[in-house]
């Protein structure tokens, strides 16, 4: 397809892992983001991977890379109450007249 | 270094109206780009910039136009506002098209 797809919600307890899952389309992509967006706000680079590496971790972020599923998520762990927001996957397109494509982002709320 | 400033930060246009939202960077990248985000989608490409003078058609265009006289100013015209055009609107900017994008707060626009 041509979206890049991902749940549009998820729900963790407080002290839980939370993983956000994204599939992308464009197995050129060079550079995979992660984005977060907190209400009323604007988007907020979380972390990103590059394309010929398969796992990159962030304190409590984990970035794993599946190219060959051009899969991609993001774990959370010890997941806090301040990480409820919505949280974006976007690919770079090599082609086509959007250089930066995103998915519909992933609501996630944390329950204390 | 503010970053991406995005004015104003809400505006209601009546329909016919028309208005301009300003973005300015103080990063000196080339990139700018425009989105609108719906509410539970993801971002729609408007129009972006890969430097002063320079402008080109994202995947939402219609409606809308753009200028760039300066690395600094990219603004956002919409010449008779409709209520399809009811967004959040935010701004972007990347020193390169592979580089990340940093993003303005937005600008929630209402059209009644």
């Amino acid at each position: 397809g041509e979206d890049v797809e991902q749940s549009l919600f998820l729900s963790v307890r407080e002290g839980d892992s939370s993983v956000i899952n994204c599939t992308y389309t464009d197995s050129s992509s060079t550079y995979l983001y992660w984005y977060k967006q907190e209400p009323g706000a604007g988007l907020q680079l979380l972390t990103y991977i590059f394309s010929n590496m398969d796992m990159k971790q962030d304190q409590r972020l984990t970035v794993l890379l599946n190219k060959k599923d051009k899969h991609l998520s993001l774990r959370i762990a010890d997941t806090q109450t301040g990480d409820s927001a919505i949280y974006f996957c976007a690919e770079i397109r090599n082609s086509g007249n959007t250089p930066l494509v995103f998915g519909k982002g992933t609501r996630l709320s944390v329950i204390a | 270094n503010a970053g991406v400033t995005q004015t104003p930060k809400f505006r209601i246009l009546k329909i016919g109206q028309s208005m301009t939202l300003q973005c300015t960077q103080d990063m000196n990248h080339n990139y700018m780009y425009w989105y609108r985000q719906d509410p539970g989608m993801g971002l729609k490409l408007i129009y972006y910039s890969v430097g002063a003078g320079i402008t080109d058609k994202g995947e939402v265009p219609n409606g809308y136009n753009v200028s760039r006289s300066t690395t600094e100013d990219f603004p956002l015209r919409l010449e008779l506002a409709a209520p399809s055009q009811t967004s959040v609107y935010f701004c972007a900017s990347s020193a390169d098209v592979q580089e990340t994008q940093y993003f303005g707060p937005g600008t929630r626009l209402l059209v009644l």
